[in-house]
């Protein structure tokens, strides 16, 4: 039973590009979410997602970032025009039911924006 | 919002000693209580949790420990080994919202 899979594990993007990360949460989970991590910082929440539906995207910043969870697929969440303070590990985990069951997390993907 | 802080930020302990990690939180609507392990380039995993019914749950040399009047809960780490190095994080949770995760408690166990 395979873990929260993301990918990539490293992306490195040029100001201006787009980043896209995915997230394939683990098999029975239906629940998603995103943080982001800077160096030497805690896990700031960004979004919580169902399938097709999100939940709460009081952490996302209002432009460029966007996320979803479609009924087929792993969970994208992208990233438009990245500047260089977008640079951070980008961590998905998932859930079976709401976050009091215990999230699992994935090995994040580092974003470096050059 | 959860107002959530950790204390100590930084927290070093020769191997063998006990280590704890204190989590306050503003919500008396939160309901669960997770602590969560960081080791570098990986992750957080869990490690243990708790429910707002329990005042206290063990688990080999882990503990928590809750106090909702309070509000606050502990994690209790005892005989510390070298490989107890890492970041954790509490992040107390209440229905209807994702977790969030307090600043984190960088620990150094050192031999």
């Amino acid at each position: 039973n395979a873990g929260v899979m993301q990918n990539p594990r490293h992306l490195v993007r040029r100001r201006g590009q787009e980043a896209r990360l995915r997230c394939s949460p683990m098999k029975g989970h239906s629940h998603v979410y995103w943080y982001r991590q800077l160096p030497e910082e805690g896990l700031k929440f960004m979004v919580y997602l169902q399938k097709e539906n999100i939940i709460d995207e009081s952490g996302m910043p209002k432009e460029r970032f966007s996320a979803e969870f479609p009924k087929e697929g792993p969970s994208i969440l992208r990233i438009q025009q990245v500047v260089r303070g977008d640079s951070a590990a980008y961590f998905c985990a998932s859930s079976p039911q709401e976050p009091i069951s215990g999230y699992t997390f994935g090995s994040g993907t580092r974003l470096t924006v050059v | 919002g959860e107002n959530v802080e950790q204390h100590p930020s930084t927290l070093s302990v020769q191997e063998g000693d006990s280590a704890v990690i204190k989590c306050t939180y503003s919500d008396s609507a939160s309901n669960y209580f997770p602590w969560y392990k960081q080791e570098l380039g990986k992750g957080p995993q869990l490690i243990i949790d708790i429910r707002s019914n329990v005042g206290e749950k063990k688990d080999q040399r882990i503990a928590v420990t809750l106090n909702k009047t309070a509000k606050h809960f502990s994690l209790h780490i005892t005989e510390t080994q070298p490989e107890d190095s890492a970041v954790y994080f509490c992040a107390p949770y209440q229905a209807g919202t994702a977790l969030i995760f307090g600043k984190g408690t960088t620990l150094s166990v050192s031999s």
